[in-house]
């Protein structure tokens, strides 16, 4: 089975500094789905890569798939306390997209 | 567009028990997949279901049932409730074609 693994686990960054989550994959990816999710609520659709070397970008956040399509890394610029979360990346292994297996997440937390 | 429901929103039940859990997609999505969320485990897929059918399913035990409505609502049925099932159940909602994934809310369900 898919395995995703994600680091680091949990990042504490002071507002408007940089940062990067990664996720990596035991298998190659048929896509690669980010998602942010808000303690205990409902997960917020962020991107979706399926080409190797795609990138992707939405505000500040960008998101990109390596040439191997095993790993992905999420890119956040000039971080805002709008930001904090917890960061999940889903891959999809049966190339339906109905059947997300999820990475243990990253939490993340904006200072000011 | 109205996004995916899920009711109720919050359930306190007792081992033993049975529970129904309400998931509506946003509307033209036909395919609603489960998943469950604990903090042990993480993000796990239950089973998917498209056009009244299940297509794809996880690796959990016979009590987790679930079902698909004509309208593509969808319910889920947890039997002979265990403490362990005490997590936050998750539905999302897709378009055919479409590789996105839109998540509702969720259903905490505490098991006493």
């Amino acid at each position: 089975s898919q395995e995703l693994e994600q680091s680091p686990q949990s990042l504490i960054v002071q507002e408007g500094k940089n940062l990067t989550i990664n996720c990596t994959s035991s298998k190659t990816l048929y896509g690669l789905y980010w998602y942010k999710q808000k303690y205990g609520e409902g997960l917020i659709f962020l991107m979706m890569l399926q080409k190797g070397g795609e990138e992707k970008s939405h505000e500040k956040i960008t998101a990109k798939l390596d040439e191997k399509k095993q790993q992905s890394s999420l890119h956040i610029t000039a971080s805002q306390p709008s930001h904090a979360g917890i960061y999940l990346c889903g891959a999809d292994s049966t190339g339906t997209a109905s059947k997300l297996t999820f990475g243990t997440g990253t939490r993340l937390q904006v200072t000011l | 567009k109205a996004g995916v429901t899920q009711t109720p929103r919050y359930l306190i039940k007792t081992r033993g028990q049975q529970v129904t859990l309400s998931c509506s997609p946003i509307s033209g999505h036909r395919s609603v997949s489960w998943y469950q969320q604990t903090p042990g485990q993480g993000l796990q897929f239950l089973f998917e279901y498209f056009s009244e059918t299940q297509r794809n399913k996880g690796n959990f035990p016979g009590r987790f049932s679930g079902r698909q409505f004509s309208n593509s609502r969808s319910e889920m049925n947890v039997s002979t409730l265990e403490l362990g099932d005490s997590a936050l159940y998750l539905c999302a909602s897709s378009f055919v074609g479409s590789e996105t994934q839109y998540f509702g809310p969720g259903t905490r369900l505490l098991v006493l």
